[in-house]
């Protein structure tokens, strides 16, 4: 069985202060990653994705992502985050080549003070 | 290129009622997904369409919920004798067709059920 966890309930950052937001994957294999975000009233946004190769990923709106095979981990970073980086974000897993069912963690809120 | 469209947004009924979602891919988008969202949690998928195939269903996909995709484009939703327990946001997703792009999964705004 696969499954995703993402420790941090909710986390509260400044802004201009650095993100890191966790997440822990259980898979037989090296799986495909994948962070989305979703804001109030709108759908889920792919950040960014690992298939394979190099284990740093750079995705949209300033994020990236490391891949740690030893650690089943594929933590999300922001060096430097704004007001509007305030939403859930959701880190999720799809077990290789012919899988089409994505497994989501429970989510990590993000709220940022001024 | 619009997005995925969803609609109604909202949907209120009641116990016992029938609803049907519809869902709207993005263009020559052949994937098409459901999941399903309950406060604080992540998605959980309920079933996948490749064009107009139903290729994949979750066991949370009960006898009272069946999915369509009559010509491989847009893609309804039925739930049947809704029960309370069937609130929840249902969200659909669509990907495009070939190797490697198909694994990206692009989500619309969702639709929020309540039943009361």
């Amino acid at each position: 069985a696969q499954s995703v966890t993402q420790p941090d309930i909710h986390i509260t950052v400044s802004e201009g202060a650095s993100l890191e937001l966790r997440c822990n994957y259980s898979y037989g294999a090296t799986p495909y990653l994948f962070w989305y975000v979703q804001s109030p009233g709108q759908g889920l946004q792919l950040l960014l994705k690992y298939f394979s190769g190099d284990t740093l990923v750079q995705g949209i709106k300033g994020f990236e992502a490391e891949f740690k095979r030893s650690q089943s981990s594929f933590n999300l970073r922001k060096p430097s985050v704004h007001w509007s980086d305030a939403a859930e974000y959701f880190c999720a897993l799809l077990g290789g080549f012919g899988n089409e069912k994505l497994t989501f963690g429970t989510g990590t809120r993000l709220t940022i003070i001024p | 290129d619009t997005g995925v469209s969803q609609d109604p947004r909202h949907k209120i009924t009641k116990r016992g009622q029938n609803v049907t979602f519809r869902c709207d891919p993005i263009s020559e988008h052949n994937r098409l997904y459901w999941y399903r969202q309950t406060l604080g949690q992540g998605p959980e998928f309920l079933t996948y369409f490749q064009n107009e195939a139903q290729l994949e269903k979750s066991r949370l996909l009960s006898d009272r919920f069946s999915a369509e995709r009559p010509k491989g484009s847009f893609s309804t939703l039925e739930i049947q004798r809704t029960e309370q327990g069937d609130s929840a946001m249902y969200l659909c997703a669509s990907g495009p067709p070939g190797l490697g792009s198909s694994y990206e999964q692009y989500f619309g705004p969702g639709t929020r059920l309540t039943v009361t």
